[in-house]
């Protein structure tokens, strides 16, 4: 990916337990959105956060950004077996309009 | 709700075919998105249009030709296929904001899968 990097690349975790994974990216943003994807299937859209937010809540899903050091986080709470799936942030940005530029993807494993 | 819909779900050709690709957006979403997935790779930009406009290209080969429809639905065209070009074919639409979109807000359909033989 030209914009950013995902950290960690892949995540095995404990189902109940929480999991978190970072995006990173390289230049100003308008907005950071968070998608899933299980394998080899389609984006489903999570969340989105605006460059003018710090912090998001939907269900089990908390989102932060911090615009000064350019990433996000994406925390799973109590994580289920379904949770099991490849996550992506993917930035817009002034320079770029509203094309999407997508992270390289945390690969998250939930074990039951 | 309804989704964005991608057809066909699979596709399989050969090198130098033809392939169409389509794309029906969300009812009332007007922007629509081309991107491509490679096998283990991150989804990329090909090209956009807004009110059956091209809005924006990216990384499109020029073998590639895209269009939107008066019914808003969107084709991609490929020709010439090579081995590189198989890959997860997405489409994803938005509302713009005047029609109270949230801010870019881009919803995936289910992708299409190519593969060049």
């Amino acid at each position: 990916s030209q914009q950013g990097e995902e950290d960690p690349q892949a995540l095995s975790i404990q189902e109940g337990e929480n999991a978190t994974m970072n995006c990173s990216y390289k230049t100003s943003i308008n907005n950071l959105q968070w998608y899933r994807q299980n394998s080899g299937r389609g984006l489903v859209h999570l969340i989105l956060i605006r460059s003018n937010e710090r912090e998001k809540h939907s269900g089990r899903l908390r989102v932060t950004l911090d615009t000064s050091k350019k990433s996000s986080s994406l925390l799973i709470t109590a994580s289920r077996a379904a949770d099991t799936a490849s996550y992506f942030c993917a930035t817009d940005g002034e320079t770029s309009g509203s094309r999407l530029t997508f992270g390289e993807g945390t690969q998250l494993t939930v074990n039951p | 709700a309804a989704g964005v819909i991608q057809s066909p779900r699979h596709l399989i050709k050969e090198k130098r075919e033809t392939a169409t690709l389509k794309c029906y957006p969300i009812p009332r979403h007007d922007t629509v998105y081309w991107y491509q997935q490679g096998p283990g790779q991150d989804p990329q930009f090909l090209i956009s249009f807004y009110e059956k406009m091209q809005s924006d290209k990216g990384s499109i080969p020029d073998r590639f030709s895209a269009q939107q429809f008066s019914d808003y639905h969107s084709e991609l065209n490929m020709s010439s296929l090579e081995l590189g070009d198989s890959a997860l074919y997405f489409c994803a639409s938005s509302l713009p904001l005047v029609a109270g979109g949230l801010y870019n807000e881009q919803f995936f359909g289910p992708g299409t899968r190519l593969t060049v033989l």
